[in-house]
């Protein structure tokens, strides 16, 4: 079986650009939740989606926006980027909510110069 | 602020040596997870503890859960060269999820 996917798996942008980052969950797994992770910490919370819904929002901006689709497939949209926008960003999937073990994908490496 | 603490932040041993990292949160989890993260991975997950003073035991890791369910353990006995990486406690907080600001683990073969 196929674990967590994220696409793509490298990308480079410049300030003000946008960029969308995709992820598909496991198979059977309903939950997604997104992180950010910044060399040398611990991942961020960014968002958990469930069936499609909004469960949980971290401390980002209205810049970081995302949407979970029918196929529980999910995107993470970055606004107007920033140089501290460069980050290895990660989706996870989970067969629940956040008392259930996260399953992550590779990642997207992000740079923003 | 950050909500879970970690210490310490780095630690090297020696290969045979013992290992442990501790977690601090600010407000009592209802539950606490682990996950190690090698050098250019992705966190891993290793366990999670629910109940009060809860031990777990891996192979040669041992996990601990405080008794307030606002600390956590992770300990590891005669450390290997497979053991290299970040470990990070994490858990559920309102409607977010923090993960600990982690220990970097250095195994000297």
């Amino acid at each position: 079986d196929a674990g967590v996917t994220q696409s793509p798996t490298h990308l480079i942008k410049t300030r003000g650009q946008q960029v969308t980052l995709r992820c598909s969950p496991i198979s059977g797994h309903k939950s997604v939740s997104w992180y950010q992770q910044v060399l040398g910490q611990g991942p961020q919370f960014i968002f958990q989606y469930y069936e499609k819904e909004e469960r949980g929002r971290g401390n980002f901006p209205d810049r970081f926006s995302a949407r979970q689709f029918p196929n529980y497939s999910s995107e993470l949209n970055v606004n107007a980027l920033l140089l501290g926008d460069s980050a290895l960003y990660l989706c996870a999937s989970s067969s629940g909510t956040s008392n259930e073990k996260l399953f992550f994908g590779s990642g997207t490496q992000l740079s923003v110069l | 602020g950050q909500q879970v603490m970690q210490i310490p932040q780095y630690q090297h041993v020696q290969e045979g040596e013992d290992f442990t990292t501790y977690c601090n949160s600010s407000t009592t989890l209802s539950n606490i997870q682990w996950y190690k993260q090698r050098p250019g991975g992705h966190p891993v997950f290793l366990i999670q503890l629910v109940k009060s003073g809860e031990v777990k035991k891996q192979k040669r890791l041992t996990f601990q859960f405080g008794e307030a369910k606002k600390n956590s353990s992770l300990h590891i006995t005669a450390t290997q060269t497979t053991d290299v990486g970040t470990y990070f406690c994490a858990g559920p907080l309102g409607n977010q999820f923090y993960f600990g600001t982690g220990t970097s683990l250095t195994v000297i073969p």
